[in-house]
């Protein structure tokens, strides 16, 4: 799976649009970007993925550049909740599905 | 619908002495995996089962961890004997065959003293 890198650490406003960038320059052809997310000790939690078109669900928006070789996650309107670590994953959805977490940005949303 | 379930929550035991912990996947989900995440280190794979078959075990650490999921649905990651590095968080996982995405577990956290 392709290495990504990602700033150790980001500040956001309440209510403002968090951006978090992740390079992955590496990417394959077949590899999708995958992002999630840990809070405090909890388990990790999925929030989005995309192969080449730019996603939108209800929790973020996925905008992938158009080589593919880096990535914004965007929290539209953050809240004092998406205060966690949040992990940039490039991998090939075959039968193997384990991921390879790295060191993440931490997320501080600040009131 | 039940999320990914594991059991204890937090364990406390001495070095030598022996720790299973469980997972119970989402019902239906084929693909069940064991995470860890020690003191200050990054989340870790430490394998991944189809059903009851081990799929890939290439990041367990040696031979005092098995795994096992026999019949295919709830596993269980046995630690005999611990060790002082064994410490740390314990993840469980699951998904749907085909898909990236991993639905974790809360975590079981282990302290061995």
């Amino acid at each position: 799976d392709a290495k990504t890198t990602q700033p150790p650490s980001m500040d956001c406003a309440e209510g403002r649009a968090a951006n978090l960038p992740c390079n992955h320059s590496t990417i394959s052809g077949n590899e999708y970007v995958y992002w999630y997310r840990q809070i405090h000790s909890q388990g990790p939690q999925y929030i989005i993925h995309g192969l080449k078109n730019n996603e939108t669900n209800e929790m973020a928006s996925l905008i992938i550049t158009e080589d593919r070789k880096s990535s914004t996650l965007i929290l539209p309107h953050a809240t004092l909740r998406d205060t966690a670590v949040y992990y940039c994953i490039v991998r090939v959805v075959t039968g193997a599905n384990n991921l390879f977490f790295g060191t993440g940005t931490r997320l501080t949303v600040i009131p | 619908e039940a999320g990914v379930t594991q059991f204890p929550s937090h364990s406390v035991i001495e070095k030598g002495q022996t720790v299973t912990l469980r997972c119970d996947p989402i019902s239906g989900h084929d693909n069940l995996y064991w995470y860890r995440r020690v003191m200050g280190k990054e989340i870790k794979f430490l394998l991944h089962f189809v059903k009851e078959s081990k799929q890939d075990e290439s990041g367990m650490p040696n031979n005092r961890f098995l795994a096992e999921r026999t019949g295919g649905t709830y596993s269980t990651l046995k630690v005999q004997p611990a060790e002082l590095e064994d410490s740390g968080v314990y993840f469980c996982a699951s998904s749907h065959q085909g898909t990236g995405e991993l639905f974790f577990g809360e975590g079981s956290r282990l302290t061995v003293l």
